[in-house]
């Protein structure tokens, strides 16, 4: 089956501009979530999808972040203003239930300068 | 909390012997146990998995994982390392019992195998 698709892999901004990401999860995956890694670090859960509903957004700093899942299956997620604290890794992952194992994409690594 | 401790920033071994990467973690119930392995420039790859049942899991590339719940751990461990198994190494746990059905990670143990 194919995997988690994310776009695009790499993008760099300069500050107080603003991006988005794609993803596109594992058909037939109910649940998707966005994370935030920076280097060295672990994931950072941004926000959580089940289906087109979120279940968890505690971590999202939504001031300048925001994410949307229309329909249940696609999920952007945009950054406006890009701050160069924002420079991370943002991976998209996906999973058939919740209790089940996350599938990851590759990430799109964001540079802000 | 539910939390996850890596205790390990990074772990050295000698290619052929074996590894063990160290991963305790604190739930108010029980927990799903999981390992992602992630490689340079790549995302995170699913390892393996504790639901239920055996104690010892087998998973992906010759690794395997022991669930001890009196000790609260999840420990990776592989019989002979590959320098091809070099790479950052994550634990995360899921409570059973949460709603929000959150995973908590790690922060990730490098393991550097040596030829």
């Amino acid at each position: 089956e194919a995997g988690v698709a994310q776009s695009p892999r790499y993008k760099i901004i300069e500050k107080r501009q603003s991006v988005a990401f794609w993803c596109n999860p594992i058909s037939g995956h109910a649940t998707l979530y966005w994370y935030q890694q920076i280097l060295g670090q672990g994931p950072k859960l941004l926000i959580q999808f089940q289906n087109n509903g979120v279940v968890d957004d505690s971590q999202l700093p939504k001031d300048r972040f925001s994410a949307e899942r229309l329909k249940g299956v696609d999920s952007t997620l945009k950054i406006q203003p890009a701050k160069l604290e924002d420079s991370a890794v943002y991976l998209c992952a996906s999973s058939k239930r919740e209790a089940t194992e996350a599938f990851f994409g590759q990430g799109t690594r964001l540079t802000v300068v | 909390a539910q939390s996850v401790a890596q205790p390990e920033d990074q772990v050295n071994v000698a290619e052929g012997n074996p590894l063990t990467v160290k991963c305790t973690y604190s739930v108010s119930g029980n927990p799903y146990l999981f390992w992602y392995v992630q490689y340079p420039n790549r995302g995170l790859q699913f390892l393996l998995k504790y639901i239920t049942g055996d104690n010892l899991v087998k998973g992906s590339y010759g690794f395997e994982a022991e669930f001890n719940k009196s000790q609260t751990s999840f420990h990776l461990k592989k019989p002979s390392a590959l320098v091809s198994d070099s790479a950052l190494y994550f634990c995360a746990v899921r409570d059973i019992g949460d709603s929000n059905y959150q995973l908590i990670w790690g922060a990730g143990t490098k393991l550097i195998i040596k030829p």
